[in-house]
């Protein structure tokens, strides 16, 4: 299976720091995306993680175990425009199938 | 910034009729993408495209779907006789791929069956 296993929903208040898990099966596994979805638009690209460690990009970060087959979207100094839908997606199959999670809707708050 | 573009953003139509959505991916990239989202639903794979051809298609994309790159610009999805549970939004995305693996999606054609 495919299967990408994350929270369906969050909270958290603004300014603060909010870590978003996902953990998928491990077989096939090429890498992993985190996507950004504001309701009603396309998703946007947020991270891509192939090597295991954290990757920083300003204020969000992204974290893979390889063996583990867990990652977590951890995004600092919360804003109100942060709150969207965040969409862990897995890759097989080369560069080619991505396989999207659910997504962890986070609604921050003041 | 380039992007991708994406017609109609909405298209009505009756069950059983064929449908055309179009794309226009980013000038340089090598691979295609189309994706469906239900309403209230993930985001699900359909098909990948890549040197004019499928690369990999998920269990989605029956014989009623079929995908074309007509010219060095478009890519399309045609929908053969759809159903009413073909009703999503479409997103097509693109990739430069070897050297950079990140998607990017155009901002969708919501299809509506009646």
């Amino acid at each position: 299976g495919q299967n990408i296993d994350q929270p369906t929903e969050m909270t958290a208040t603004e300014g603060a720091i909010v870590q978003i898990n996902c953990t998928y099966q491990t077989s096939g596994f090429n890498g992993l995306f985190w996507y950004q979805q504001h309701a009603g638009e396309a998703p946007t690209f947020l991270s891509y993680n192939v090597l295991d460690g954290l990757e920083e990009k300003g204020r969000f970060s992204s974290f893979l175990s390889r063996s583990k087959g867990y990652s977590y979207l951890l995004l600092k100094e919360l804003q109100m425009k942060d709150s969207a839908s965040y969409l862990c997606a897995r890759e097989t199959g080369g560069y080619q199938k991505v396989t999207f999670g659910i997504g962890t809707k986070l609604q921050v708050i003041p | 910034e380039p992007e991708v573009t994406q017609t109609p953003s909405h298209q009505v139509t009756q069950m059983g009729q064929e449908v055309i959505l179009r794309c226009v991916p980013i000038s340089n990239h090598l691979y295609f993408y189309w994706y469906r989202q239900i309403l209230g639903q993930k985001v699900e794979f359909l098909v990948s495209f890549y040197n004019n051809e499928i690369s990999e298609k998920s269990e989605i994309f029956d014989d009623q779907f079929s995908v074309e790159r007509p010219d060095g610009s478009n890519f399309t999805l045609k929908i053969r006789s759809t159903k009413l549970e073909d009703s999503a939004m479409y997103f097509c995305a693109s990739s430069e791929g070897v050297t950079g693996r990140e998607q990017y999606f155009g901002p969708g054609t919501r299809l509506t069956v009646t």
